[in-house]
Parts: structure tokens; sequence; C-alpha cells
């Protein structure tokens, strides 16, 4: 079944540590990916999105991810967190069809 | 930018009560979503819908479920008889195309609380 899987349901850092959330999907074929992140009270926003080309994608406010077909995996990484980035974070795959099915999500605490 | 916006942002309401959920999807967009999450679970697809007509929808939207575009502008979800298991966080979509590889872009979401 195509599903996706997010590993680290609430990660704490302290503000500069570089962050890295697990997202992996099950699927065999072509597959479209996404991070989105919800900040308190806010509705989910994309960070960054891959479709083909350059397995590196790089998103906004200095995020990236990276995409390994191999392992099936979709990680988000970012070498220095701000207090800021306190949010939920989402990944998503699109399976070639018109629906995103999504992660549990990770929760990320930044402490100042 | 423009966004989705949705309303109300809260909705409580007695079980067997009917709740329409409103969402003013993004101007030029053609296709329209609804997702849900229920406390502690997985954004779950509803029903995508294209041209005055459902295009996909899951199994969770059973005939309890209904969706319109009334107007130009509004997209709304009927629930007709709820039940304590729709309370959720139910967020509209849009985008712009029916390509796959498309960005679908998120309401702030109404809480839904069924008493």
């Amino acid at each position: 079944a195509q599903s996706v899987s997010q590993h680290n349901h609430h990660v704490i850092l302290s503000e500069a540590a570089s962050l890295e959330l697990g997202c992996n999907y099950s699927y065999g074929g072509t597959v479209n990916l996404f991070w989105y992140v919800q900040y308190p009270g806010q509705h989910l926003q994309l960070l960054l999105k891959y479709f083909s080309g350059d397995p590196l994608v790089k998103g906004i406010k200095g995020f990236e991810a990276e995409f390994i077909k191999s392992k099936f995996s979709f990680n988000l990484r970012k070498p220095s967190v701000q207090w800021s980035d306190t949010a939920e974070y989402f990944c998503a795959a699109n399976f070639g069809n018109e629906k995103l099915t999504f992660g549990t999500g990770t929760r990320l605490t930044i402490i100042p | 930018e423009p966004e989705v916006t949705q309303t109300p942002s809260h909705q409580v309401t007695q079980m067997g009560q009917e709740v329409i959920l409103r969402c003013v999807p993004i101007s030029n967009h053609l296709y329209f979503y609804w997702y849900r999450q229920i406390l502690g679970q997985k954004v779950e697809f509803l029903v995508s819908f294209y041209n005055n007509e459902i295009s996909e929808k899951s199994e969770i939207f059973d005939d309890q479920f209904s969706v319109e575009r009334p107007d130009g502008s509004n997209f709304t979800l009927k629930i007709r008889s709820t039940k304590l298991e729709d309370s959720a966080m139910y967020f509209c979509a849009s985008s712009e195309s029916r390509l796959y590889r498309e960005t679908q872009y998120f309401g702030p979401g109404t809480r839904l609380l069924v008493l």
C-alpha cells in the first residue's frame, strides 16, 4: 500500500543545532514528494517539493531535502535552526493521483 | 500572496446536527480538496473536486458527506448528521491544475468538535 512515514514524532533542539527529519515512503513507482510546515495557529505552508532532476532540493527559510530513491527517503535538513522554526513538519507524497498522502508529522521544538 | 481561507475557525455542534464548512480557494485555482486530521493522527484525504464534480474520494467520504461550489468563490463541505468521530481539523486546499505534481495550497483549517 502507498504510505508515508515519519519516525520522529517530537524533536527538541537548541538554537543553532543542525536538523534532520526523516521521511520514508512506500511505493514502487514515480512519486512526487513535499514537505509542509505548520507554524502554531497557521495553515500548512509548502517548504519544498521534489518532482524530478537534482535529488537535492532547496526550499524556503534555509531548508533542504534529499531524495534517495534507493532508500525511499526524503529527509528534511537545516544546518542551523532558529527558535522561529518551532512548528509541525509534514512530509507528503503524491503517488500519481490527485491526493496527497501525509506522514504523521513531526513536532519540532527549538529551545532558545 | 493569495491564500485559501476557511470559515469558521472553530465549530462546536451536537451529534446528529448538520454542519457546513466553508472555504474560499485561491481565485485562479480550478481544483479543490478537503482533508481532515483527527487529533493525533495523520492528515487524511477526503475528496477532490473539479468542474462541479467530485473527481476522487476516499473511503472516509461516505453518504454523510457532500461538497458543493455554490457560487464562483466558495467551496463547501457538508456533513449531514455529525458523529462523535467526525471531530477533527478540516483543511481545504486548492491547486491550479490536476497535474499530480502541482502544489496544493492549504487553508488554516476548521476545528470541528462534535458533542
